[in-house]
């Protein structure tokens, strides 16, 4: 069973330019989880989403950010027009229910220029 | 509100002695509690967890924490480390009366192993 994947696992941007970000959850799990990890910090939650649904979005800048699970295909965090402040290393997790643990993906780092 | 509290931001220990990781929380519900670990350049992966039943976990790799509902914590500890065990800690908590099951997460520990 492969784990959560994301990709790309390094992505670089120059300031203003779209960056787009793809997991897929494990086999079987419906709940995807985004975080964000600035260097030399936790993990801040950024949104999480069922299958078609945003449920929590709390932790996500009101602007520039989206994410949407859709039916067929992998989750996607879009960050619009990037600033260098949006250099982090991204996370993916997924669970096959609520309350389950969480599965983490390897990451993507966004690096902007 | 729920937080995380990861007393120590590096741990620095030798090779083959004991260590302890600590972290609190504070939470007026009862709560699900997880240790995740990051190697460099990785995602996290699953230590351990705590959601009910005996207060000592065993997780993988060597590694038990204990919950201590009066202290509220829940400190990761491991009898002698290896240099594998460098990685970065994370403690976090979930209530389980949370609909959303969001993790609240510490800041993290970093284990030095000194050889």
């Amino acid at each position: 069973n492969a784990g959560v994947m994301q990709n790309p696992r390094h992505l670089v941007r120059r300031r203003g330019q779209e960056a787009r970000l793809r997991c897929s959850p494990m086999k079987g799990h419906s709940h995807v989880y985004w975080y964000r990890q600035l260097p030399e910090e936790g993990l801040k939650f950024m949104v999480y989403l069922q299958k078609e649904n945003i449920i929590d979005e709390s932790g996500m800048p009101k602007e520039r950010f989206s994410a949407e699970f859709p039916k067929e295909g992998p989750s996607i965090l879009r960050i619009q027009q990037v600033v260098r402040g949006d250099s982090a290393a991204y996370f993916c997790a997924s669970s096959p229910r609520i309350g389950f643990e969480q599965y983490f993906g390897p990451g993507t780092r966004l690096t902007v220029t | 509100a729920q937080s995380v509290t990861q007393l120590d931001s590096q741990v620095p220990v030798f090779e083959e002695a004991p260590v302890e990781l600590r972290c609190n929380y504070s939470s007026s519900v009862s709560v699900y509690l997880f240790w995740y670990v990051q190697y460099p350049n990785q995602g996290l992966q699953l230590l351990l967890k705590y959601l009910s039943g005996s207060t000592l976990v065993k997780g993988i790799n060597g590694f038990e924490a204990e919950f201590n509902k009066s202290q509220t914590s829940f400190h990761l500890r491991k009898p002698s480390v290896h240099i594998s065990d460098t990685a970065e800690y994370f403690c976090a908590v979930t209530p389980p009366a949370d609909s959303n099951y969001q993790l609240i997460w510490g800041a993290g520990t970093k284990l030095i192993i000194k050889p």
